[in-house]
């Protein structure tokens, strides 16, 4: 069945980077989109990141702009984002969703946990 | 980025049904009809309910539905359950720049 394994989760401090895994499972990367979507701490749903079926589009949310990169690898189905520059903002659980068409993210991992303390 | 609005509350009775609305902006939406609906439940994550503004998921029941009018998307549940309390968030998609806007979710109370 579908799985989506978010991994690279940890305790960092401001200015630090860090990067998240997801791994995939019952399915192939390669035919759907995969985005990257986080909850701070009793807050709302943000969408960060995602990255199309075919690897060629990125999108990204404007609070993280040059500071987050996605990269995907094939062989491992395994997607990943690159967090640099972190600050406390950036405290939150991130999930990471396989798209189903039109924006909607229809299966979802379990989310890793940030914490970006001094 | 902007956000979609959600009351930051709703609540009902079991058996009875709710409604829970999600304005926007014509941009926010864009041209499209990429509306989608999540459940929440407290430490897990988020589970799709409706996209394309009215198409359930398989194995969401038929109590969900969706609908959108204007800048206004709704979720109805109907026949409220116990189990329903939890959070509830839509989205849309506006385009590359936007490619999903949450609301700021609502936190349904099952009286």
């Amino acid at each position: 069945q579908v799985q989506l394994v978010e991994s690279g989760g940890g305790v960092v401090q401001p200015g630090a980077s860090l990067r998240l895994s997801c791994a995939a499972s019952g399915f192939t990367l390669s035919n759907f989109g995969l985005h990257w979507v986080r909850q701070a701490p009793g807050r709302g749903l943000e969408w960060v990141f995602g990255i199309s079926s075919d690897g060629i589009n990125i999108y990204y949310a404007g609070s993280v702009k040059g500071r987050f990169t996605i990269s995907r690898d094939k062989s491992k189905n395994t997607v990943f984002l690159h967090m640099n520059s972190l600050s406390s903002e950036d405290t939150a659980v991130y999930y990471c969703a396989r798209e189903n068409g039109g924006a909607s993210l229809e299966y979802w991992g379990r989310g890793a946990l940030v914490t970006v303390s001094s | 980025q902007s956000a979609l609005t959600q009351p930051p509350s709703a609540s009902g009775s079991p058996g009875q049904p709710v409604t829970i609305p999600c304005t926007g902006t014509s941009s926010d939406f864009g041209a499209y009809d990429y509306v989608s609906w999540y459940q929440q439940h407290p430490d897990n994550a988020p589970k799709l309910l409706i996209f394309e503004v009215n198409k359930r998921p398989s194995g969401v029941p038929d109590r969900f539905s969706g609908s959108k009018s204007g800048n206004t998307a709704s979720l109805t549940i109907s026949g409220l359950q116990t189990e329903d309390e939890a959070d509830y968030y839509c989205s849309s998609h506006a385009g590359i720049n936007n490619f999903v806007i949450f609301g700021g979710g609502t936190k349904l109370t099952v009286l």
